[in-house]
């Protein structure tokens, strides 16, 4: 149980396309979940807080135009990077808590989404 | 203010090895606590986790007990395998908001 899925695994854009990014809670409903990014060898950076049927909160330093946050039904949150630049090249990773379940506390992480950008 | 605290890498042990990953927390209330396993180029999976102090999680052979006293969460597992070569993080939830982090320490096993 507790999975979460993304799609595409990987894309290759070019510079100045958008690219949306699913993140799918497969077998649980999940109220909230967390979209982060990771720079090779390193740990996680958290962009923002998605929550069902209300605006996302983004963290300290990370521009809303450029990443669009949806979360418009409990089993799936998108992002999509807006007019994307090498320099958003990256592996982006969602994580969803289980609104239901017991153990609402832990974060179930997707298998991540490597971006990169020409 | 919440932060993790790991023990720097890389950590390089031989095959069955012992391991231990150091991690520290600060934190304001009583939060859970986490082991997070990131192999290659995949994302995160929850390694164990402990809700409360003298909690002790385990998984795979790897475990950790809440020290409320040290405040600490080290991970442990007596004998390491090749398929452990990964990243580790250590993380801890302070009242259901996001997961704080450490740095991560990456695992390197050799045969």
């Amino acid at each position: 149980g507790a999975v979460v899925s993304q799609h595409p695994s990987w894309v290759i854009c070019k510079s100045g396309t958008s690219v949306k990014i699913e993140c799918r809670s497969l077998d649980f409903q999940a109220t909230t979940m967390f979209w982060y990014r990771q720079f090779p060898k390193q740990s996680l950076m958290l962009m923002a807080t998605s929550n069902e049927g209300s605006k996302a909160t983004y963290e300290q330093g990370v521009e809303k135009d450029k990443f669009l946050i949806n979360h418009a039904s409990l089993t799936l949150s998108t992002l999509t990077v807006t007019s994307a630049h090498p320099e958003d090249s990256s592996f982006y990773i969602c994580s969803a808590r289980d609104a239901g379940g017991v153990s609402t506390d832990t974060q179930y992480f997707g298998p991540g989404t490597r971006l990169t950008v020409l | 203010g919440n932060s993790v605290t790991q023990m720097e890498g890389p950590v390089t042990l031989s095959e069955e090895a012992f391991l231990t990953i150091n991690c520290t927390y600060t934190a304001t209330g009583y939060p859970s606590l986490f082991w997070y396993v990131q192999y290659p180029g995949e994302g995160l999976q929850l390694l164990l986790k402990a809700t409360k102090a003298d909690d002790k999680g385990s998984n795979k052979g790897f475990e950790a007990t809440y020290r409320k006293e040290t405040t600490s969460f080290h991970l442990e597992k007596g004998s390491v395998q090749v398929s452990d070569s990964a990243v580790y993080f250590c993380a801890l939830n302070p009242r259901n908001t996001p997961l704080v982090f450490g740095k991560g320490t990456r695992l390197s096993v050799i045969a």
